[in-house]
């Protein structure tokens, strides 16, 4: 069974700072993999794709990389915002049962501190 | 990419009561899921709602707990049925956009207490 793993579980930063969020997931043979955030007690927001093809996606202030042979990403937050603080989730894709599923970590919970 | 709307926002039942929540969409979608959220966890899959067929099930859901619709493109339901606390949590769904294949969108989520 697929297993993801986000470290760190909380962080909190001041604001400004730049930051990195870590993923590791158990099985390479993911077909892409979403970066989503979640404010609370609220949906999902997807911020970024990222095909099993590519190494990097950019959207704005975020940048995520993908390493698939060791099963990593990382999300690059830059110039943090208050507006930033949310729960930010990993979620790899892999082929199932006539779909591609997603499996999810438990989060990386980012506080921005004006 | 797709709107995706749910109802109820946010519910409280009775223990033994059921629930059904509703998802549309603004737009014809071929792959629906069905999303829990307990508390303090992260999402865990319930059923992918395929129309015009029955839903597939993963592995600890089954139909007769949470048996879900598919009537059309745009639209689904997940009932939760005879709940129990244990049922408490966010239940959003999900869509695969055919403008960004296979990368999925989620509705605003209805959280469901049961007391």
């Amino acid at each position: 069974k697929q297993e993801v793993t986000q470290i760190p579980a909380a962080l909190s930063v001041p604001e400004g700072e730049n930051l990195v969020l870590n993923c590791s997931f158990t099985d390479s043979a993911i077909y892409n993999l979403q970066w989503f955030r979640q404010d609370p007690g609220k949906g999902l927001t997807s911020l970024l794709l990222i095909q099993s093809s590519q190494r990097e996606q950019t959207s704005g202030r975020l940048n995520a990389s993908l390493d698939k042979s060791s099963g990593r990403s990382t999300l690059y937050i830059a110039a943090s915002q208050p507006g930033d603080s949310a729960t930010y989730l990993c979620a790899p894709t892999y082929s199932g049962a006539g779909s591609y599923q997603l499996t999810f970590g438990k989060g990386t919970k980012l506080s921005v501190i004006p | 990419s797709a709107v995706i709307s749910q109802k109820p926002s946010r519910d409280i039942c009775q223990r033994g009561t059921s629930l059904t929540i509703q998802c549309q969409v603004d737009s014809q979608v071929t792959m629906m899921f069905w999303y829990r959220q307990q508390p303090g966890q992260s999402l865990t899959l319930i059923a992918t709602a395929n129309q015009g067929s029955e839903a597939t099930y993963e592995s600890g859901f089954v139909i007769d707990k949470f048996p879900i619709s598919r009537p059309n493109l745009t639209f689904s339901t997940l009932t939760v049925s005879n709940m129990s606390p244990e049922d408490s949590s966010i239940y959003l769904c999900s869509v695969e956009d055919g403008w960004s294949p296979n990368e999925q969108f989620f509705g605003p989520g209805t959280r469901l207490t049961v007391l």
